[in-house]
């Protein structure tokens, strides 16, 4: 357990779903984000929230709309994704920018 | 922009033996901290040891220890004693000033009984 917990764990979804990742984190961290691993590339980060507000949108298209309510939780809502979008998404919390504690991820597929 | 370079896609140890695993970065910040992650078969990614750029001391974790070389950009990290539990994929990761972590591609570690 790392203090980061991650909903659902397993997700499969088709082409016109809309879906939302949810992570929580119970650490008292002021920083949250998103990663994507697909299989044989590194880690990209995706979105960063610093005291609820987006830091950091690495260029990720607009079908990953993040949502961030409060410090402790933070949202990935889905829509329209491709099939190329299937892979494992992490949530990390940090208090600023020091070590990023992740949560178990969410295997995404779609279909 | 910072740059973490894993130079061994894949290493292998003898179990109770001893394994380095290389890291290089690159960075034009003097105050950042370096992280080795360590990702077994269920993807949960934990945290092995940190490492505070101000500090000369290297970092060390009971079986873990790191040798960073700040001039030289260097930061590896040394498993002692090797157990079966260590085979992993392992992340040398770099945190600066701006939130991001960057994360090298990673070395996939097996170890042999």
């Amino acid at each position: 357990e790392t203090g980061v917990t991650q909903t659902p764990r397993h997700l499969v979804m088709g082409m016109t779903n809309k879906k939302s990742l949810k992570c929580e984190q119970h650490l008292g961290h002021n920083a949250m984000y998103w990663y994507k691993q697909s299989a044989k590339k590194p880690l990209e980060l995706m979105f960063v929230y610093s005291l609820e507000e987006r830091v950091e949108n690495n260029s990720v298209p607009s079908r990953f709309s993040p949502e961030c309510p409060n410090s402790s939780h933070l949202f990935l809502h889905l829509h329209t994704l491709q099939p190329e979008d299937s892979a494992l998404y992490l949530c990390a919390s940090s208090q600023g920018p020091r070590e990023a504690f992740f949560g178990q991820g969410t295997r995404l597929t779609v279909v | 922009a910072q740059t973490v370079t894993q130079s061994q896609p894949e290493m292998s140890v003898q179990e109770a033996e001893t394994v380095t695993l290389s890291c290089t970065y690159d960075t034009s910040e003097s105050d950042y901290y370096l992280f080795w992650y360590k990702q077994p078969p269920s993807r949960q990614m934990i945290l092995v040891i940190r490492q505070e750029a101000y500090k000369q001391q290297n970092a060390t974790e009971n079986r873990f220890s790191v040798n960073f070389q700040k001039a030289a950009k260097s930061f590896s990290l040394k498993i002692s004693d090797s157990q079966l539990g260590d085979a992993a994929m392992y992340f040398c990761a770099f945190g600066g000033s701006n939130y991001k972590l960057t994360f090298g591609k990673g070395t996939l570690l097996t170890v042999n009984p």
